[in-house]
């Protein structure tokens, strides 16, 4: 179960746009459109915001699209804020443990 | 609306047992599958176990297979994990979550400290 890869780090003016990474394998990424996007304020539990690769959760703005292809999931935020300063995790069903795997998280800085 | 409410946390020594609970309302228990995720200090995310909506299915991390187990109760509407051998790199907050293939709700988390 080795976990997806995300950059450490991403960053962006307000306004403008980030798009984060996630790469797994063909057990996993691959494999299954049971990919996800969490976000994570600090001291804060995840919240949904994009499930099964491109659908977003309720409540969520539309400034934030996900994708995917072949083993790499892809996060976009458009027209960053302020609050939109987080950290981000992927997460896909996994085949072989039939289990989740997280992706190793990346810190969103709005400059 | 969901609510996802952990208990059962501490502090414990190395080898011994911890249970998690959970209690959930705002939804239909029995119809979703659960899972628990847990978050080292500092650290990421990762995902614990997960059990099927009626508990006929049960997964596990690799980093707990053989030590912990996850049940529910349907007529309490209770999720636990029975955490045993617990080791130093147990450490973390432990959240309850909604859902099998996707998880859409977290609970607020619980701390479990295993140190001598």
């Amino acid at each position: 179960q080795s976990a997806l890869t995300q950059p450490p780090s991403a960053s962006g003016s307000p306004g403008q746009s980030v798009t984060i990474s996630c790469t797994g394998t063909s057990s996993d990424v691959g494999a299954y459109n049971y990919v996800s996007w969490y976000q994570q304020h600090p001291g804060k539990a995840p919240k949904l915001i994009i499930y099964e690769v491109t659908k977003r959760a309720s409540g969520v703005p539309d400034r934030f699209s996900g994708s995917k292809s072949g083993n790499t999931a892809s996060l976009t935020v458009s027209g960053l804020q302020a609050d939109d300063e987080a950290d981000y995790y992927c997460s896909s069903y996994e085949g072989i443990n039939n289990l989740g795997v997280f992706g190793t998280g990346t810190k969103v800085s709005v400059l | 609306q969901v609510q996802l409410v952990e208990s059962g946390g501490g502090v414990v020594q190395p080898g011994r047992s911890l249970r998690l609970s959970c209690a959930a309302s705002g939804f239909a228990f029995t119809d979703f599958g659960m899972h628990w995720a847990r978050q080292a200090p500092g650290k990421g995310l990762e995902w614990v176990a997960v059990i099927g909506h009626d508990g006929n299915i049960e997964r596990y991390a690799d980093s707990v297979k053989g030590r912990f187990t996850i049940s529910r109760d349907n007529s309490k509407n209770r999720l636990y994990l029975q955490m045993d051998s617990l080791r130093a790199e147990d450490t973390a907050l432990y959240y309850c979550a909604k859902g099998y293939h996707t998880v859409t709700h977290w609970g607020q988390g619980i701390r479990v400290s295993v140190s001598s």
